[in-house]
């Protein structure tokens, strides 16, 4: 049972244009959320998190919304880069045994075409 | 300031050979987390430590063990290695906060057996 679900495994978006990464989740009771982005043969690298008591965080040029009534997150890059090609995972976090866990979406590879 | 390593970034093994990846934090994290991952999967839970001395399983324990000796320190054994675990292996750790929480990841390590 799937948790946490990025339904698209891949994404082209034009240099320049927004980019959508799209993330959905079955558990009510996770508490934040987080994305990570990680380059080939490298480990993931934290992007930008958001609150479940927040409807929108932003950092630069990447924003991430979540709507908690839909079960539903999303990343969005503007402008998109070169650079910002990579492969992006959401996670999602619970508090469960007395400790944070963290269940991870299966990543969306994202290229952004010069 | 190394972050989190992992050794060793690449081994073939043969089945029901053993073997230990060790993972390093120098950033004084409570929290350290051992992941797989699979093609088509997200990062998946193999156990993880609240701190020095404690190991707990998470979502796929069956075939691994774990010791935390040292606060800085995790490593992740394989007993008896089986086809089924060739995979890429990641350790991530943490503070733990409440808030503005992240996991921070080691480069990974990609086992192939045989």
């Amino acid at each position: 049972d799937q948790q946490v679900k990025q339904n698209s495994p891949s994404l082209s978006v034009q240099e320049g244009r927004i980019s959508i990464l799209n993330c959905d989740y079955t558990n009510s009771m996770f508490d934040y959320f987080l994305w990570y982005k990680k380059y080939p043969a490298e480990g993931p690298t934290f992007l930008i998190s958001i609150s479940s008591i927040k409807d929108k965080n932003e950092d630069g040029r990447f924003t991430v919304f979540l709507n908690k009534s839909a079960k539903h997150l999303s990343l969005h890059i503007v402008p998109s880069q070169p650079g910002d090609s990579a492969v992006y995972f959401c996670a999602a976090r619970s508090f469960t045994s007395g400790t944070y866990k963290y269940i991870f979406g299966t990543g969306t590879r994202l290229k952004v075409l010069a | 300031n190394a972050g989190v390593t992992q050794t060793p970034k690449f081994r073939v093994l043969k089945t029901g050979q053993s073997m230990t990846l060790l993972c390093a934090q120098d950033m004084n994290h409570e929290y350290m987390y051992w992941y797989r991952q699979d093609p088509g999967m997200g990062l998946r839970l193999i156990h993880y430590s609240v701190g020095e001395g404690t190991t707990a399983k998470g979502e796929v324990p069956d075939g691994y063990n774990v010791s935390r000796l040292k606060k800085q320190n995790f490593l992740l054994g394989l007993e008896s290695a089986a086809p089924s675990q060739t995979s890429v292996y990641f350790c991530a750790s943490s503070r733990q906060r409440r808030q503005k929480e992240t996991q921070y990841f080691g480069p990974g390590t990609r086992l192939l057996v045989l």
